[in-house]
């Protein structure tokens, strides 16, 4: 199994363009997210999805989109970049206990991607 | 603003010695987690303990929840080079409606 592959590893934009980040996984995991990572500081939750159709944001979404199609994928859109999301950005997949309402169990993560916005 | 805070922010060990980082948060949780990143690397996980537990064990590493005092704590004894990293807490709860949010970290040095 390759677990979560995220592309790309790394990235430059200029300020107003739009990308997308990949994220898949082969665990069949029903939970994904997406977290920022900026220097020297602890992670960010920007959408997560529980499901295949169902998306919710995190706690920092704006300038952000994601769509969950597949329960293998869950790619994260930035609409017009700002330098302001210069960041690393983590994806991570877990196990869903639908009777909890939580993601149970650990959260396996990427590897990452660095973007930088000019 | 994050969920869980951890304590210290840094911390600078001799090999051998032991490690105590401190995680606190703020609302109900049903779980805590702590990951370990390796400089410029992802998070990988290292134990889950739930509500209902108060401690639990993993090779040398040793969690602690009070979820009285809404705190954690990681300890890691005989510490080894290897265990240079940062450490994050992260809880998941029924409040955050499926949210699993971390904490800002501490920076660990272990110095030979």
């Amino acid at each position: 199994n390759a677990g979560v592959t995220q592309t790309p590893k790394f990235q430059v934009l200029k300020t107003g363009q739009s990308m997308t980040l990949q994220c898949a996984q082969d665990m069949n995991h029903e939970y994904m997210s997406w977290y920022r990572q900026d220097p020297g500081m602890g992670l960010r939750l920007i959408h997560y999805s529980v499901g295949a159709g169902i998306t919710d944001q995190g706690e920092v979404p704006n300038g952000y989109n994601v769509s969950r199609s597949t329960t293998e994928d869950f790619p994260l859109r930035l609409l017009s970049a700002a330098p302001s999301q210069t960041s690393v950005y983590f994806c991570a997949s877990s196990q869903y206990v639908l009777k909890t309402g939580t993601p149970d169990e650990k959260l396996f993560f990427g590897s990452g991607t660095q973007l930088s916005v000019l | 603003s994050q969920q869980g805070e951890e304590d210290p922010q840094a911390l600078s060990i001799q090999e051998g010695e032991n490690a105590t980082m401190n995680c606190s948060y703020k609302t109900s949780i049903n779980n805590l987690q702590w990951y370990r990143q390796n400089s410029g690397r992802g998070l990988v996980h290292l134990i889950l303990i739930r509500s209902n537990e108060r401690e639990k064990h993993s090779g040398r590493l040793r969690v602690t929840l009070d979820t009285s005092k809404k705190s954690s704590s990681l300890l890691i004894t005989a510490s080894r080079a290897a265990d240079t990293a940062s450490y994050f807490c992260a809880t998941g709860s029924y409040s955050s409606a499926s949210k699993i949010i971390f904490g800002s970290g501490t920076r660990l040095s272990i110095r030979p």
